[in-house]
């Protein structure tokens, strides 16, 4: 498959545990946060996405958390799967439909 | 519903060309944006299209263009091909503002 990025941070878990991959963002005055999944070959996918009025964020096995203090997002995965190999960015909006991404983090899950 | 979709999936160039890439949104979606995706510098926004318009520009040089037409249908171009523009060049479409934004699979673009 395609190489998203080469030389990306990596966090290696087994299956079944929980997985958390951070983010720091850069405009204070941003106002809307998403997380992104990329798998080999592919666009990225959304996951889950959170306002800047909000904390947290709860969807399927996984949880959004928002700390505008330090300007940081995490993304909390339970219970981690092998389909859940892939790369993860964080991104947020700036202006019309404009994503500004995070550089991203590659999870890779071993059995 | 189908996907985006985008063409071709694969291209080889020489520098010095040019070349267009096609962006179908999703059925009813009005916004397209297209980025750049590089090993180096990550995913990067190029533009964004709103109803033929272009309301959003990202930090490239002029080569870099676009246009959408009257069907949402967007096309970029890139003119005088340098090798550092080799890249995956992706999509996106939403039904608007603050919508949720899809992406294509993109256009693996190579400058030789």
């Amino acid at each position: 498959g395609e190489s998203v990025g080469l030389h990306l941070p990596t966090l290696s878990v087994q299956e079944g545990d929980n997985s958390i991959i951070n983010c720091a963002y850069s405009n204070s005055a941003s106002d809307y946060f998403i997380w992104y999944k990329q798998e080999s070959g592919k666009g990225p996918q959304f996951i889950i996405d959170i306002r800047s009025n909000m904390d947290k964020r709860q969807g399927q096995r996984v949880t959004v958390l928002l700390n505008k203090t330090v300007k940081h997002l995490s993304l909390q995965i339970a219970a981690t799967q092998p389909g859940d190999s892939a790369v993860y960015f964080c991104a947020e909006r700036s202006g019309y439909n404009k994503l500004i991404f995070g550089a991203g983090t590659r999870l890779a899950v071993h059995p | 519903k189908a996907g985006v979709t985008q063409t071709p999936r694969y291209l080889i160039k020489t520098r010095g060309q040019q070349v267009t890439l096609s962006c179908s949104p999703i059925s009813g979606h009005r916004s397209v944006s297209w980025y750049q995706q590089t090993p180096g510098q990550g995913l990067q926004f190029l533009f964004e299209y709103f109803s033929e318009t272009q309301r959003n520009k990202g930090n490239f040089p002029g080569r870099f263009s676009g246009r959408q037409f009257s069907n949402s249908r967007s096309e970029m171009n890139v003119s005088t091909l340098e090798l550092g523009d080799s890249a995956l060049y992706l999509c996106a479409s939403s039904l608007g503002e603050h919508a949720e934004q899809f992406f294509g699979p993109g256009t693996r673009l190579t400058v030789l």
